[in-house]
């Protein structure tokens, strides 16, 4: 099973600035099979990016993902007051699907 | 509009059984893989069971393994969890999520709004 862990666990930033996000997978994650996931209080997970570094229908273009293999990162380019938020990544390209166990954005 | 919506949540005694339901509008629910993920009260999300687009393949996680079975009826745009010998560690808000394509290797672009599952005597 791979797993995945995220850093930091918390991330305090205000609006406007660069957020850079990590997961790093305990082995090389199949063909970018990689997605990371926004989730708000009382709310269900929405997809931001999936294979590594795709946006989604819908994603501004200010999510950005990255990286290939174990090492993968989502970057915020310039924060709006909606982003702050709970971040899983999860890797697709081996069963069990593994979530990371989040990375939370809060309003510093 | 494209949509999940969840049924079936409840309070359950240790030990009991109980069935949720996925229900899917807005698209060709035949031609997607679905899946189940969990998430306890404050914690992060756990991925619980996948069936293919046409119920032929299935998975599940080694915590559920045995004890619940997905199953999907695609004349009515329906996907099911029947949860077994339940236990206080599947107490959990439930999500059904759809995979982008057939396969269940994909990421999980439209999830339902999820039905909470208490286990309590």
């Amino acid at each position: 099973e791979i797993v995945l862990t995220q850093s930091p666990g918390t991330l305090s930033l205000s609006p406007g600035e660069r957020a850079t996000l990590s997961c790093r997978a305990s082995q090389s994650v199949s063909s970018s099979y990689l997605a990371w996931y926004q989730q708000k209080p009382g709310q269900a997970p929405r997809l931001l990016i999936y294979g590594a570094s795709s946006r989604a229908t819908g994603i501004p273009d200010r999510f950005s993902g990255s990286g290939s293999g174990t090492d993968f990162t989502l970057t915020i380019s310039r924060l709006e007051p909606e982003d702050f938020a709970v971040f899983y990544c999860q890797q697709y390209g081996s069963s069990p699907y593994s979530f990371g166990q989040g990375t939370k954005l809060e309003i510093k | 509009e494209v949509q999940l919506v969840e049924s079936g949540g409840g309070l359950v005694q240790p030990g009991g059984s109980l069935r949720l339901s996925c229900t899917a509008s807005g698209f060709t629910f035949s031609g997607y893989a679905i899946h189940w993920v969990r998430q306890a009260p404050g914690k992060g999300l756990e991925y619980v069971s996948a069936i293919s687009s046409n119920g032929g393949s299935t998975y599940y996680a080694n915590s559920v393994k045995g004890r619940f079975t997905i199953s999907r009826d695609n004349s009515k745009n329906t996907l099911y969890l029947q949860m077994g010998r339940l236990r206080a560690e599947d107490m959990a808000v439930y999500y059904c999520a759809r995979a982008r394509s057939d396969w269940y290797g994909d990421a999980f672009d439209i999830w339902g709004q999820g039905t909470m599952v208490t286990v309590s005597s």
